[in-house]
């Protein structure tokens, strides 16, 4: 199947810090990405939806000051947790969707752990 | 607006017997339904689909899954289980509102199956 990649695995940050996390589709290109957000033995809630090219749409109640997200190209889009808090400590993961036709399954990548001190 | 609910936290299962694990879900229109796995911090993998067509949907990893139209349905299922089955496995289901075909995820049911 196609391959996501994201990067960092893990990140450890220090309050009041930004952290970028990458995903990056690597054998497809992909003009839609997801990012999602997991707490502890809880599921995946989507927190937004980003579009190459343009501005991403986020989920209601998602800062989208907070959660600041690019898609520079048809193969990455970034994630930047900014002035991160502890409360933002969480598992991310992103996905895309090769193209054809919208009945496809999403392409997720391994996560990014984000432990805020 | 579509759901999926798993009712099961976790499921416990010994090697070598049969699983289900549930999922019912609530769409509008035809729905698009979706089994994918979580390993320990990892990403999900996905294992198989329902888009139309056969009622039965054979996947990855020896699993299959039953949509069931008047029960709601589309439970999880493996004839024999592998003690490397134990993950978590979500129930999704495509949502095309605000115009982009996004998933929506289950709570997540926690399969562990013992030697």
């Amino acid at each position: 199947g196609a391959v996501v990649s994201q990067h960092p695995s893990w990140v450890i940050c220090k309050s009041g810090t930004s952290v970028k996390i990458e995903c990056r589709s690597l054998d497809f290109q992909a003009t839609t990405m997801f990012w999602y957000r997991q707490f502890p033995k809880q599921s995946l809630m989507l927190m937004a939806t980003s579009n190459e090219g343009s501005k991403a749409t986020y989920e209601q109640g998602v800062e989208k000051d907070k959660f600041l997200i690019n898609h520079a190209s048809l193969t990455l889009s970034t994630l930047t947790v900014t002035s991160a808090h502890p409360e933002d400590s969480s598992f991310y993961i992103c996905s895309a969707r090769t193209s054809g036709p919208n009945t496809g399954e999403l392409f997720f990548g391994e996560g990014s752990r984000l432990t805020v001190l | 607006a579509q759901s999926v609910a798993q009712p099961e936290d976790q499921v416990n299962v010994a090697e070598g017997n049969p699983l289900t694990v549930k999922c019912t879900y609530s769409v509008s229109g035809n729905p698009y339904l979706f089994w994918y796995v979580q390993y320990p911090n990892r990403g999900l993998q996905f294992l198989l689909k329902y888009i139309t067509g056969d009622n039965l949907v054979k996947g990855s990893y020896g699993f299959e899954a039953e949509f069931n139209k008047s029960q709601t349905s589309f439970h999880l299922k493996k004839p024999s289980a592998l003690v490397s089955d134990s993950a978590l496995y979500f129930c999704a289901v495509r949502d095309i509102s605000g115009g982009y075909n996004k998933l929506i995820f289950g709570a997540g049911t926690r399969l562990a199956v013992h030697p």
